[in-house]
């Protein structure tokens, strides 16, 4: 029944290695997005997908990229991930970029680096 | 000034109590309102959506003020099932402006 899913639930990886992570859905929902949720924090946008289409936020480290291959899955690669890189991501779909669309959130993956 | 601000608690309440959560934007051109519940180390979800003067679901009650930019979370008869972090979403005209607030950390104790 699972509608997002992320992969994996729980990453640890060392200072400056590669990491990524992975989204699904099942939900066959046009927009996907990464999220950034820190401590206490709220969650931070990162990018989005609309379909094929990429979307990064003006603030966003070139650190991170994301890749869409196709409408059920969705990557964030950290490409040298530092300390302050630690936290929990978030993938989310919504149907469509509308502003009345509900987003759906998976279970998250926290990273730790080392 | 941070787009969505909320007062981060914690709210600690007795079961039973009414308790009410507020939360601010800075985007007079919001137009749309959500708010989140999110219990510890686990994803968001959504608990109600706020698209005009309000809304209400069984025990929750939501309030929207767009003269003075606010929003409200009301919790009446609150169950120990109610502790978590409530979390205000502001979006924009399209849902890649969605703007979460910190969150209100609400514990409800027997």
């Amino acid at each position: 029944d699972a509608m997002v899913i992320q992969n994996p639930r729980y990453q640890v990886t060392q200072f400056g290695k590669p990491v990524t992570l992975s989204c699904s859905q099942t939900l066959n929902h046009n927009v996907m997005y990464w999220y950034q949720q820190k401590s206490s924090q709220a969650p931070k946008l990162l990018f989005h997908y609309y379909d094929k289409d990429f979307n990064n936020e003006a603030d966003t480290p070139d650190n991170f990229q994301s890749r869409r291959p196709n409408t059920s899955f969705c990557f964030l690669d950290i490409r040298s991930p530092g300390l302050g890189d630690a936290a929990m991501y978030l993938c989310a779909t919504s149907r469509r970029s509308s502003s009345t669309d509900t987003q759906y959130f998976g279970p998250g993956t926290r990273l730790t680096v080392l | 000034r941070k787009e969505v601000e909320q007062d981060p608690g914690p709210f600690n309440v007795p079961e039973g109590a009414t308790v009410a959560f507020n939360c601010t934007y800075s985007n007079s051109a919001s137009q749309s309102f959500f708010w989140y519940r999110q219990d510890c180390r686990k994803e968001p979800k959504l608990l109600m959506s706020v698209y005009s003067s309000g809304n209400e679901d069984g025990r929750f009650t939501a309030q929207l003020n767009r003269a003075s930019q606010y929003i409200s979370l009301l919790i009446r008869d609150s169950k120990l099932s109610d502790s978590a972090t409530y979390l205000c979403v502001v979006n924009g005209r399209d849902n890649n402006d969605m703007r979460f607030g910190a969150g209100t950390r609400l514990t409800v104790k027997p």
